[in-house]
């Protein structure tokens, strides 16, 4: 079974553009999170969305968004990006179809660079 | 919201010897606790979980420990190889899929 998958992998953005990232979910899972890592702040909750809906929110501002596809897949956006928005940002999948352990498995990250 | 500390940030050990870390939750509502391993370039990998009905767990070398009371859980890793040298995180969670993650500890194994 293919792991969880994440798109770019690197990114390189200017300060005030914005930012979408990809994740693509563990096939048969329905929960997917996003968290930010960085060496300062370590791993931090962004959101997670379950069947199209955000159920859980972190304490980030509002220029950080997503969503979720009907085939579970999720986007992040970053908007008006700042110097500080450089990280590895991580999405995990959960939850599979049928019930079962709840789990998260992690992306690969995809590594943000704001200049 | 949960507070999630964990202890040491680094630690060495020779090959061959145990390692443990250890780590405290605030929020008594959490009942699931995962340990992640995370390698130099690479998300976290899910190595043993814990339930809060549950005082001990072990797979092979690597065991956890709970304390409900205290909020205390712990990572222990016996006979130590190079290959477990990462970044472990411990992490709570009370609901939902929001998960409060630790600081992380560098594990060195020393050949």
């Amino acid at each position: 079974k293919a792991g969880v998958t994440q798109t770019p992998r690197y990114l390189i953005k200017t300060r005030g553009q914005q930012v979408t990232l990809s994740c693509s979910p563990i096939s048969g899972h329905r929960s997917v999170s996003w968290y930010q890592q960085t060496p300062g702040q370590g791993l931090q909750f962004l959101f997670e969305y379950f069947s199209e809906t955000q159920r859980n929110k972190g304490n980030f501002p509002g220029r950080f968004s997503g969503r979720q596809f009907s085939n579970s897949r999720s986007e992040m956006n970053v908007s008006t990006l700042e110097l500080g928005d450089s990280a590895l940002y991580l999405c995990a999948s959960s939850l599979p179809v049928g019930g079962g352990r709840n789990e998260q498995y992690f992306g690969p990250g995809t590594r943000l660079t704001v200049t | 919201g949960e507070n999630v500390e964990q202890h040491p940030s680094t630690l060495s050990v020779q090959e061959g010897d145990s390692a443990v870390i250890k780590c405290t939750y605030s929020d008594s509502a959490s009942n699931y606790f995962p340990w992640y391993k995370q390698e130099l370039g690479k998300g976290p990998q899910l190595i043993i979980d814990i339930r809060s009905n549950v005082g001990e767990k072990k797979d092979q070398r690597i065991a956890v420990t709970l304390n409900k009371t205290a909020k205390h859980f712990s990572l222990h890793i016996t006979e130590t190889q190079p290959e477990d040298s990462a970044v472990y995180f411990c992490a709570a969670s009370g609901g939902y899929q929001k998960v409060t993650f630790g600081t992380g500890t560098k594990l060195q194994v020393i050949p």
